[in-house]
C-alpha cells in the first residue's frame, strides 16, 4: 500500500456521461497530480495541485476539470465521455520536488 | 515541450543475462531524472538522480546519469523473472509547477 488511494479502481461508462475519480494523497503530501496512462501514448500528465492551489497543466482537455479540496483530496471530473477517454488514471501525491508517490489507479472504460 | 525517449521499447532476455536500458530527455528546467518499475498496476519508485557521473544502486539495479549528454541508463544484472515489467524513465521539470514528464517505457520480459 502505497499510501495514495484512489476510488473507485473501476468505472464502466456510456459515452457522453460524466465521472468523478477521488484521490486522497499521502499523509503529509501537499501536491498532486493526475496522470492518464493509455496503451499507445504512456504515462500522460493531466495537472498537477498544491495546497488547493492549481500549479501546473499538462495535456489536459477542456472536458476535463479538477480540484483540491481544503483536506488536501483531489477530484477529477471527466464529461462528455468519448470511447478514446478509456484509460487507466493515475493520481500521485508528493512533499515537493521529487519522486511521486503513484496510487493503484482507476481503470475507466467507455462503452 | 518536454520530451523523454526511451530505448528499446521491448526487450525479451533469459534469467541470469546482464540488460542495459535506455532514456534519453530535452527539457526545460531540469531538475532530476526518476526511473520507476510498472508491473501490473502503480508504478513504483526506483531511482531518482540529479547529478551528473554519480551511480545509484540498489542491489542488482544501478543507474547513471549524464547531464552533458542527456542521457540516463538502467543497468539490470543477474536478471531473474521477477525483474519483468514495464520500466518507465521520467524526467523532473519545473519550478513551483513541477512535474514529471515520463516516456512510453522498455517492457522488459526475462524468460527462465
Amino acid at each position: 500500500d502505497s499510501g495514495v488511494t484512489q476510488t473507485p479502481k473501476h468505472l464502466i461508462t456510456a459515452t457522453g456521461q460524466r465521472v468523478t475519480l477521488r484521490c486522497s494523497p499521502r499523509s503529509g503530501d501537499l501536491s498532486v497530480y493526475w496522470y492518464q496512462q493509455s496503451l499507445d501514448q504512456g504515462l500522460q500528465f493531466l495537472i498537477q495541485y498544491y495546497n488547493g492551489e492549481e500549479r501546473a497543466k499538462g495535456n489536459i482537455l477542456e472536458r476535463f476539470s479538477a480540484q483540491q479540496f481544503p483536506d488536501l483530496h483531489s477530484e477529477l471530473n471527466l464529461s462528455s465521455l468519448e470511447l478514446g477517454d478509456s484509460a487507466l488514471y493515475f493520481c500521485a501525491s508528493s512533499v515537493g520536488p521529487g519522486d511521486l508517490t503513484f496510487g493503484s489507479g482507476t481503470r475507466l472504460t467507455v462503452v | 515541450e518536454d520530451k523523454v525517449v526511451q530505448s528499446p521499447l521491448s526487450l525479451v532476455v533469459h534469467e541470469g543475462d546482464t540488460v542495459t536500458l535506455n532514456c534519453s530527455y530535452e527539457v526545460t528546467n531540469f531538475r532530476s531524472l526518476l526511473w520507476y518499475k510498472q508491473e501490473k498496476k502503480a508504478p513504483t519508485f526506483l531511482f531518482m538522480l540529479t547529478s551528473s557521473g554519480i551511480e545509484k544502486k540498489s542491489g542488482r539495479l544501478s543507474s547513471i546519469l549524464d547531464k552533458k549528454e542527456l542521457f540516463s541508463i538502467l543497468n539490470i544484472t543477474a536478471t531473474q523473472t521477477g525483474d519483468s515489467a514495464v520500466y518507465l524513465c521520467a524526467v523532473g521539470s519545473g519550478g513551483s509547477n513541477y512535474k514529471l514528464t515520463f516516456g512510453k517505457g522498455t517492457l522488459l520480459t526475462v524468460n527462465p
